[in-house]
C-alpha cells in the first residue's frame, strides 16, 4: 500500500539462528532505513544508506548486519540475538539525503521475537 | 541530539469531537515536523507534515500548527471518525528523524 514491503511479516528464532530481514522499495527512492520500534519507547534509527551507501551505524550491535545491493532493496542480517532484540522492526525509505524531500515512507515491519 | 517528547500518550474522544496531540523539540536546527499515523499490524504512515518556514498547514481534518520561537508543534484531527484510532507519532528533522514516544488515539462511537 505504501510501496514499501518487508518479509517475513513475522519470525520467531531462537539465539543461535540466523535470520535475514527483506525490505523492497518501489518507490524509485535512493536512501533507505532501518528503525526498531518498542513498546512504549520512540523509533530508533539504526542504519541509512544512501544511494547503496551506509552512512549512518547508529551504535548498533555487530549481530546485526545491514546489506544494500542496491536502491531498490534492503536486508537486515540477525545472528546470535538476545531476547531484548524482540521488536518490530521497520523499513522505511526517502528520496535520498541530500534531495530536500524529507518524506519518509515506511513498510509494514517485521514482528520478531527471539526465544 | 535533537529530544522530542509527545502528550498525552493516551487519548479518547467522543465520534465529532476534536483531538489534539501536542510535541515538543529542542533543536532549533530543526526543520522539517512530520505525522505519523499507524494502526494496529501496520507501519507509520505520513498523514501530514509542515516545514519549519510555515506556521500552519491544513488538510481535510487534519491541521499542524508549528511555534518555531517555542518549540512545540501540534496535530489537530477535527470531526474524528472511528477509524480515525490509532497510534499517532510525530517527530523532528534537520538530517535524521527523532520521533515522540506515540499517542494512542481511541475515537468512541
Amino acid at each position: 500500500e505504501t510501496g514499501v514491503t518487508q518479509t517475513p511479516r513475522h519470525l520467531v528464532m531462537g539465539m543461535t539462528n540466523k535470520k535475514s530481514l527483506k525490505c523492497e522499495q518501489h518507490l524509485g527512492h535512493n536512501a533507505m532505513y532501518w528503525y526498531k520500534q518498542s513498546a512504549k519507547k520512540p523509533l530508533e534509527l539504526m542504519f541509512v544508506y544512501n544511494f547503496k551507501e551506509q552512512t549512518e551505524n547508529n551504535s548498533v550491535p555487530s549481530r546485526f548486519s545491514p546489506e544494500c545491493p542496491n536502491s531498490s532493496h534492503l536486508f537486515l542480517h540477525l545472528h546470535t540475538l538476545q531476547p531484548e532484540d524482540s521488536a518490530l522492526y521497520l523499513c522505511a525509505s526517502s528520496q535520498d539525503l541530500a534531495s530536500g524531500s524529507y518524506e519518509q515512507y515506511f513498510g509494514p515491519g517485521t514482528r520478531l521475537t527471539v526465544t | 541530539g535533537e529530544n522530542v517528547e509527545q502528550h498525552p500518550s493516551t487519548l479518547s474522544v467522543q465520534e465529532g469531537d476534536s483531538a489534539v496531540i501536542k510535541c515538543t523539540y529542542s533543536d532549533s536546527a530543526s526543520n522539517y515536523f512530520p505525522w505519523y499515523k499507524q494502526e494496529l499490524g501496520k507501519g507509520p504512515q505520513l498523514i501530514i507534515d509542515i516545514r519549519s518556514n510555515v506556521g500552519e498547514k491544513k488538510d481535510q481534518r487534519i491541521a499542524v500548527t508549528l511555534n518555531k520561537t517555542a518549540k512545540h508543534f501540534s496535530l489537530h484531527i477535527t470531526e474524528t471518525q472511528p477509524e480515525d484510532s490509532a497510534v499517532y507519532f510525530c517527530a523532528a528533522s534537520r538530517n535524521q528523524f527523532y520521533f515522540g514516544t506515540g499517542t494512542s488515539l481511541t475515537v468512541i462511537p
